[in-house]
């Protein structure tokens, strides 16, 4: 039963242009939400979250909108670059602090 | 910069030896996790610990055990190796000084093969 799903293996966007990667959950109990950034051979890097008490955060190219009654999210950048291109994890904490993982979205971004 | 560091970075061991990982971190967390990565999986919870000497188990604990003695050290120990631990393993850290307790922070991660 996977509690939280990143439909799109891979995804690829042109340089320049907005690169957009959805991630769904199903446990209403999930209180935060974060997206880390995986180059290979390293480990992940946070890049941004988002309270459940908030449908926005902006942190700079990246946007995270949190939709609570579609339960679901999606991470915006924007200009997308080439050093963009990673594989990316939304993740879902719940109250205890453990967080589960949605299978990653590899985005290439084409110069 | 978290403070968290792993080791060994790569390990090769034969199926039935134990194995045993290391996780350190400099800056007094609180929390510490230890996730396996695999293909079509993303990043699996294996165990975590919320202070010294207080662990819990996490999605995928069948097969490993987990130490806390002090607060910067966690140990991940694998008893009996077998084929279906080769993986990669990431520490993570949360909860102490200007980190938030929401957000970890992963170390580089051991690679582990099992023959």
């Amino acid at each position: 039963d996977q509690q939280v799903k990143q439909n799109s293996p891979s995804l690829s966007v042109q340089e320049g242009r907005i690169s957009i990667l959805n991630c769904d959950y199903t446990n209403s109990m999930f209180d935060y939400f974060l997206w880390y950034k995986k180059y290979p051979a390293e480990g992940p890097t946070f890049l941004i979250s988002i309270s459940s008490i908030k449908d926005k955060n902006e942190d700079g190219r990246f946007t995270v909108f949190l939709n609570k009654s579609a339960k679901h999210l999606s991470l915006h950048i924007v200009p997308s670059q080439p050093g963009d291109s990673a594989v990316y994890f939304c993740a879902a904490k719940d109250p205890r602090q453990k967080l589960t993982f949605g299978t990653g979205t590899r985005l290439t971004i084409i110069p | 910069d978290a403070g968290i560091t792993q080791s060994p970075r790569h390990k090769v061991t034969e199926t039935g030896t134990p194995v045993t990982l290391r996780c350190h971190q400099t800056e007094n967390h609180r929390y510490m996790y230890w996730y396996r990565q695999d293909p079509g999986h993303g990043l699996r919870l294996i165990h975590y610990s919320y202070g010294v000497k207080d662990t819990d188990k996490g999605e995928v604990s069948d097969g490993y055990s987990v130490s806390r003695s002090k607060t910067e050290d966690f140990l991940l120990t694998l008893e009996s190796a077998t084929s279906s631990q080769t993986s990669v393993y990431f520490c993570a850290i949360s909860g102490a000084g200007g980190f938030s307790q929401e957000t970890q922070y992963f170390g580089p991660g051991t690679r582990l093969l099992v023959l």
